[in-house]
């Protein structure tokens, strides 16, 4: 089944540990990304990947971290985690930065305190 | 950047009711595309529409990028319609960053 696994799908966390969204896709597509949901914000890009070891900051790219050294994979990084990076997380790729088939995960749903 | 405007923000329905969402964008797009997000916070995609019109079932979508402008029609409506519907817009032009609207969140009631 073509899909977007996102793990894990809740986390709690303190502030300040690091911590690792994983996040991998079985339709070898070249674009992902990583986006963040807020009541009130909608979706907000927070990195995308054109395509192996090419990675590039969207729209809130401030304390997040991601690499692309796999096709398949792409992780999001939080080095020092803080409770205003509490939100929903959500990954999606698709077939090229056009957005067709923009296929998204099932979603992380991240506390930090 | 671009601006992306839906409306209604909420919509509240009987089963069976037909319904438009609209949504505005501010500048050129190579690309448009709606989503639908359930109660329990999946997203899916609806549609990949730069332009024209689309049918799936009893949904379909109409793009009319000179006047930029996105219509999402949903026809006898179903409990299972229920959720949050984005569009999102690409501008293109070395822009990879799609441009979410705010949503329009849709009740139906049975």
């Amino acid at each position: 089944e073509a899909q977007v696994t996102q793990n894990p799908r809740y986390l709690i966390t303190v502030t300040g540990k690091k911590l690792t969204v994983t996040c991998s896709q079985n339709m070898n597509h070249e674009y992902m990304s990583w986006y963040r949901q807020d009541p009130g914000l909608g979706l907000r890009q927070i990195y995308y990947s054109m395509n192996v070891e090419v990675t590039d900051k969207g729209d809130v790219p401030e304390g997040y971290k991601v690499s692309r050294k796999e096709k398949r994979n792409f992780p999001l990084i939080l080095e020092s985690p803080s409770p205003n990076q509490t939100s929903l997380y959500f990954c999606a790729s698709s077939l090229s930065s056009r957005m067709r088939g923009y296929t998204f995960g099932s979603g992380t749903r991240l506390t930090v305190v | 950047g671009i601006q992306v405007e839906q409306s209604p923000p909420d919509l509240i329905l009987q089963e069976g009711a037909n319904s438009t969402l609209r949504c505005n964008f501010s500048d050129s797009v190579n690309n448009l595309q709606w989503f639908h997000q359930n109660p329990w916070g999946q997203l899916i995609n609806l549609f990949y529409i730069p332009s024209g019109t689309k049918q799936n079932g009893r949904l379909s979508a109409t793009t009319v990028a000179t006047e930029r402008y996105s219509l999402l029609y949903i026809s006898s409506s179903q409990t299972t319609d229920s959720g949050v519907y984005f569009c999102a817009a690409y501008t293109g032009g070395g822009s990879y960053i799609p441009t979410f609207g705010r949503g329009t969140s849709l009740i139906v009631h049975p």
